[in-house]
């Protein structure tokens, strides 16, 4: 069994200062995971992955995530937020042999000028 | 990167009437591919897994004869919503697996808007 837990159903930040969106995990699994975007009315965007290999993953627009497999975490950061972040976040994990995958409830990013 | 697209983007559709959606897999062949469902402000609920070839899988509480799904080439899933009803409005997004390698991803479909009036 797998699950994930988005731990803020909405952030707000200025532009120019640092995103964090934070995502515990749960599985039985040695997971991928997974950071997707939703812009509204729009299907989702992968921002990037992580599938065991480096710990620190990075994406795209600046995006950057760190596993860390003792606090179960897989928290998503980005330096300077720009006001085209703004937009739904969802922390995905992926595990075992059907390839489901199990989204978090998301995080609404604001991002104020 | 791999893209995959989606038929209609919208639809509207009186009810009782059944609906199409198709999900196409553009530059890379998925074996696998998903049916979710999302609900305004909400996370994606997975409907079913869609294997080529053979029958969908179906998560507990998804009608199966409601939601009739086809997997007939590596490129191709369709969705049809048989008999719709308002309650059956939502937003569908299918996803198709890449699994090259050992480097499996799901990508998403812009999704499709369905209103049944």
């Amino acid at each position: 069994a797998q699950s994930v837990t988005q731990l803020d159903s909405h952030v707000s930040v200025s532009e120019g200062t640092p995103v964090l969106l934070r995502c515990n995990y749960s599985s039985s699994y040695s997971p991928s995971l997974f950071w997707y975007v939703q812009h509204p009315n729009k299907g989702l965007q992968l921002l990037l992955k992580y599938t065991s290999a480096a710990t620190l993953v990075k994406g795209i627009n600046g995006f950057e995530a760190e596993f860390k497999k003792s606090e179960t975490s897989f928290h998503l950061t980005k330096p300077s937020a720009h006001m085209s972040d703004a937009a739904e976040y969802f922390c995905v994990v992926s595990g075992g042999s059907n390839y489901k995958l199990t989204f978090g409830k998301g995080t609404l990013l604001t991002v104020n000028p | 990167g791999a893209v995959v697209s989606q038929h209609p983007s919208w639809v509207i559709c009186k009810s009782g009437t059944s609906v199409k959606i198709e999900c196409r897999s553009l530059d890379f062949q998925a074996t696998t591919m998903f049916w979710y469902r999302q609900f305004p402000k909400q996370s994606l609920m997975l409907m079913a897994t869609s294997n080529e070839g053979s029958k969908a899988t179906y998560e507990q509480g998804v009608e199966k004869d409601k939601f009739l799904i086809n997997h007939a080439s590596l490129t191709l899933s369709t969705l049809t919503v048989t008999s719709a009803h308002p309650e059956d409005s939502s937003f569908y997004i299918c996803s198709a697996r890449d699994a090259v390698g050992l480097q499996e991803t799901q990508y998403f479909g812009p999704g499709t808007r369905l209103l049944v009036l």
